[in-house]
């Protein structure tokens, strides 16, 4: 997992703004996912990727946005669509192959000012 | 989809003792369950997995046992320390929708 950062570690939105949160990893994993956790909360899937230039939605995708051009980057964007953006949020990747054991980023911390 | 029950939600043991989180899972076909604890604040760090060739996996202080007739799969820590105090969740490999499900974690205090 100390081959995954993330950035920023803190976040503010303000209301109507989009923001993009930074996931990288040097890890040469095939597979990335991000994850929301809300206080006190397990961790719900918001977009997963298996390969460059594919993302699926997860759990909760609506409000966000993906991309996946580069194998070490998959950053996520939290639209003004998403009207309750306040969480913890999580990248993880795997090793190749879905079922892969995945490992995390130290996260970003978003808050709505 | 897949669906993982975790309990019990909050767990207070003294130390030494030990202690038992037992989760479910719905998908008989999920066949990969890690377990990881997360301190506050900080990142969830794997602390042990299973796949789901395998019925008991032993790492020092913590086993997982894993009964795929039942469809359920435990954590045990034995001679809890202190900092073994954090929230741990289990999770399963979903096959059909490709991600993993994660339970909704269990608060373990271990009191001096």
């Amino acid at each position: 997992d100390g081959g995954i950062t993330q950035s920023p570690k803190y976040l503010f939105r303000k209301e109507g703004q989009n923001v993009t949160l930074s996931c990288e990893q040097n890890l040469n994993h095939d597979a990335m996912y991000w994850y929301r956790q809300d206080p006190g909360q397990g961790l719900r899937l918001i977009y997963y990727s298996q390969i460059v230039n594919d993302f699926q939605k997860g759990d909760i995708a609506e409000g966000y946005s993906v991309s996946r051009e580069k194998k070490e980057s998959f950053p996520l964007t939290v639209t003004s669509a998403q009207k309750n953006p306040t969480a913890f949020y999580l990248c993880a990747s795997s090793h190749p192959g879905l079922s892969g054991t995945q490992y995390f980023g130290p996260g970003t911390r978003l808050l709505v000012l | 989809g897949e669906n993982v029950e975790q309990h019990p939600s909050t767990l207070s043991v003294q130390e030494g003792d030990s202690a038992v989180i037992k989760c479910t899972y719905s998908d008989s076909a999920s066949n990969y369950f890690p377990w990881y604890k997360q301190e506050l604040g900080k990142r969830p760090q794997l602390i042990i997995d299973i796949r789901s060739n395998v019925g008991e996996k032993k790492d020092q202080r913590i086993a997982v046992t894993l009964n795929k007739t039942a469809k359920h799969f435990s954590l045990h820590i034995t001679e809890t320390q202190p900092e073994d105090s954090a929230v741990y969740f289990c999770a399963a490999w979903y096959n059909a929708g490709n991600m993993l499900t994660f339970g909704g974690g269990t608060r373990l205090m271990v009191k001096p």
